[in-house]
């Protein structure tokens, strides 16, 4: 079966500091990955997907089929950033597994 | 606008009793989704639906039972709550042709 292990479940950094969001897949294909997002009280929301190479709100992630990780990253960690991350992957059968999530402070 | 709705945003209610969880969305999407989630935990997909007829039931078994008569509404049915069901419960719905989601505000269930 598909598995998404995030490792972190608490991850905690000083505003400005970089931060990294470790996700790793177990799909041997080729996968779509996702990175989702839940602010307190507010819904579930998409951050990015690999495919679209983009940058949201500062954050990238790439794709490492090698490794077959989908990192999240940004450089300067805003107060605003603290929330609880997803990461997703789609294999064969087109649904998205989600790893069990890290919830990050951004201290200031 | 377009959108996912559910209701009741926070249920509490007794062993025993048949409850229905409402799922509606104006995003024009064919397939919609359940899932449960616990607090702090991973969400597991529980039942699923690619159109109208169509159900699936999803990774984790569920007591639950779903339909999809109109292409705009995904409800989800306990015929008998027990408190091994108290959970989060989100609907979610995606386009033909993506893997990409967008959820609704959820249900929070508590069965004592």
């Amino acid at each position: 079966a598909q598995r998404v292990t995030q490792p972190e479940k608490l991850l905690s950094v000083f505003k400005g500091a970089p931060v990294e969001l470790k996700c790793n897949y177990s799909y041997s294909g080729s996968p779509e990955l996702f990175w989702y997002v839940q602010y307190s009280r507010q819904r579930l929301q998409l951050l990015l997907r690999h495919i679209s190479r983009e940058s949201i709100k500062g954050f990238t992630a790439d794709l490492n089929k090698g490794e077959t990780s989908f990192h999240l990253k940004k450089p300067f960690a805003q107060e605003e950033d603290s929330a609880m991350y997803y990461c997703a992957s789609s294999g064969s059968a087109r649904q998205l597994t989600f790893g069990s999530g890290t919830q990050l402070t951004v201290l200031p | 606008e377009a959108d996912i709705y559910q209701t009741p945003r926070y249920l509490v209610i007794g062993t025993g009793k048949k409850i229905t969880l409402e799922c509606s969305q104006t995003m024009g999407h064919d397939k919609m989704y359940w899932y449960q989630q616990d607090p702090g935990m991973e969400l597991h997909l529980i039942h699923y639906s690619y159109g109208v007829n169509s159900t699936e039931k999803g990774d984790l078994s569920s007591e639950s039972t779903v339909s999809r008569i109109r292409t705009e509404h995904f409800p989800l049915t306990l015929e008998s709550a027990r408190p091994s069901h108290t959970s989060q419960y989100l609907c979610a719905s995606s386009a033909q042709g993506t893997d990409e989601q967008y959820f609704g505000p959820g249900t929070r269930l508590t069965v004592t």
